[in-house]
């Protein structure tokens, strides 16, 4: 158990719907990071927080966006969902960004 | 553009033998990570390392990395069934992300 928690565990949805997944980081980590991992995509990294505000964007969709609050849990939210945003979505943290990252363990959205 | 390529992509092997499995980068990096995703489950740390030369080891896994030739290697020793997994090598960039690369299917068989 890394000591990240992401809820939901599954989640189930529609086309064109908006859904929100939670992580909370590691007791003490400040870094917050969003990663993808699809079968024909692999690994992508979506986003990362720091301490509230916005430090890196990756391979993230308009469609998608993000935020980390003052307890320092983050969420990530899809909208206007397609088919191919089925995917496992990984919530990671660290003390300070660049140190080892600690990964949940995931949400996985399937979108019908 | 920052790329990872990991070889083999897949690997079946028996139980005590040896192999290497090679992540090469395509831009210098100071942070070259190592994680093992076992089949439907989240991605565990195995090792980070910082440094042209740096050799970790935790158990039968140990990884190395030469930042002039831009590979990190982790070797098996003596496998054992429980290794099975997918191992996944990712570079830190200036950005702090994970740049990934494809990942290594590894079945170890009795």
């Amino acid at each position: 158990d890394s000591g990240v928690t992401q809820t939901p565990k599954h989640l189930i949805t529609a086309t064109g719907q908006r859904v929100t997944l939670r992580c909370s980081p590691r007791s003490g980590d400040l870094s917050v990071y969003w990663y993808q991992q699809s079968l024909d995509q692999g690994l992508q990294f979506l986003i990362h927080y720091y301490n509230g505000e916005e430090r890196a964007k990756g391979n993230i969709l308009e469609r998608f966006s993000a935020q980390q609050f003052p307890d320092l849990h983050s969420e990530l939210n899809l909208s206007s969902l397609e088919l191919g945003d089925s995917a496992l979505y990984f919530c990671a943290s660290s003390e300070t960004s660049g140190d080892t990252q600690y990964f949940g363990p995931g949400t996985r959205l399937t979108v019908l | 553009e920052l790329k990872v390529e990991q070889n083999p992509l897949f690997l079946s092997m028996q139980e005590g033998k040896n192999y290497t499995i090679y992540c090469n980068y395509s831009t210098t990096s100071d942070r070259l990570y190592w994680y093992r995703q076992d089949p439907g489950k989240s991605l565990e740390s195995l090792f980070v390392l910082l440094s042209n030369g740096a050799v970790k080891q935790e158990g039968r896994l140990m990884a190395s990395l030469d930042t002039k030739a831009r590979l990190s290697t982790l070797h098996i020793t003596a496998a054992v069934h429980d290794l099975s997994a997918t191992y996944f090598c990712a570079l830190g960039d200036s950005n702090y992300q994970l740049i990934w690369g494809a990942g290594t299917k590894l079945i170890i068989k009795p």
